[in-house]
């Protein structure tokens, strides 16, 4: 069974540039969960989709989006990126909504912003 | 709001040796609580999990127990081995946070032969 994948796996921007990365979850899983591995800042949580709605979102400005789409897979946008926006984004998704369903993880997109 | 705190690495130890990492967390609900590892360049790999007190999670010779008493979940291992070599993180998710996990700062293990 194919595990969560990402695109792209890497990405280099610059300064005011906007931004899409893909995941696509798990087969049969229907929650998908954005998360920001920076340097020095640990993993944060980002958004998380259930069912093609948005069901939380971290403390990030609203440059960061995301959607859902019908096959559940989803994007993250980030418009106006910030040198600090260079990270790993990471993605996963879960069979369902409960919060003891395991969260299972891509490899990542890695952005740099300069 | 929730918290995670855990050890700050990195953590050197030989073949064989016995491994403690100490996990304490802080849940305005009904916690899950999770080990994650991630090794060098790739993302992160779920490790083990408990989701309610006295659970005991248990994975590829690692263990750890859900104390809600000391709110705590330490990851344990008998005897690591240089493929141990990993960043470990604990995590949690909780009923009144909207399923978003919360994780710890991440601990670097490092097994020298």
């Amino acid at each position: 069974e194919a595990g969560v994948t990402q695109s792209p796996t890497h990405l280099i921007k610059t300064r005011g540039q906007q931004v899409t990365l893909r995941c696509s979850p798990i087969s049969g899983h229907t929650s998908v969960y954005w998360y920001q591995q920076a340097l020095g800042l640990g993993l944060q949580f980002l958004l998380w989709y259930d069912e093609g709605e948005e069901r939380n979102r971290g403390n990030f400005p609203p440059r960061f989006s995301g959607r859902q789409f019908p096959n559940y897979s989803s994007e993250l946008n980030v418009n106006a990126l910030e040198l600090e926006d260079s990270a790993l984004y990471l993605c996963a998704s879960s069979l369902g909504a409960g919060t003891e369903e395991t969260q299972y993880f891509g490899p990542g997109t890695r952005l740099l912003v300069l | 709001g929730n918290s995670v705190t855990q050890m700050e690495g990195p953590v050197t130890l030989s073949e064989e040796a016995f491994l403690t990492i100490n996990c304490t967390y802080t849940a305005t609900g009904y916690p899950s609580l999770f080990w994650y590892v991630q090794y060098p360049g790739e993302g992160l790999q779920l490790l083990l999990k408990a989701t309610k007190a006295d659970d005991k999670g248990s994975n590829k010779g690692f263990e750890a127990t859900y104390r809600k008493e000391t709110t705590s979940f330490h990851l344990e291992k008998g005897s690591v081995q240089v493929s141990d070599s990993a960043v470990y993180f604990c995590a949690l998710t909780d009923n009144n946070a909207g399923n978003m996990l919360t994780f710890g700062g991440g601990t670097r293990l490092m097994v020298k032969p």
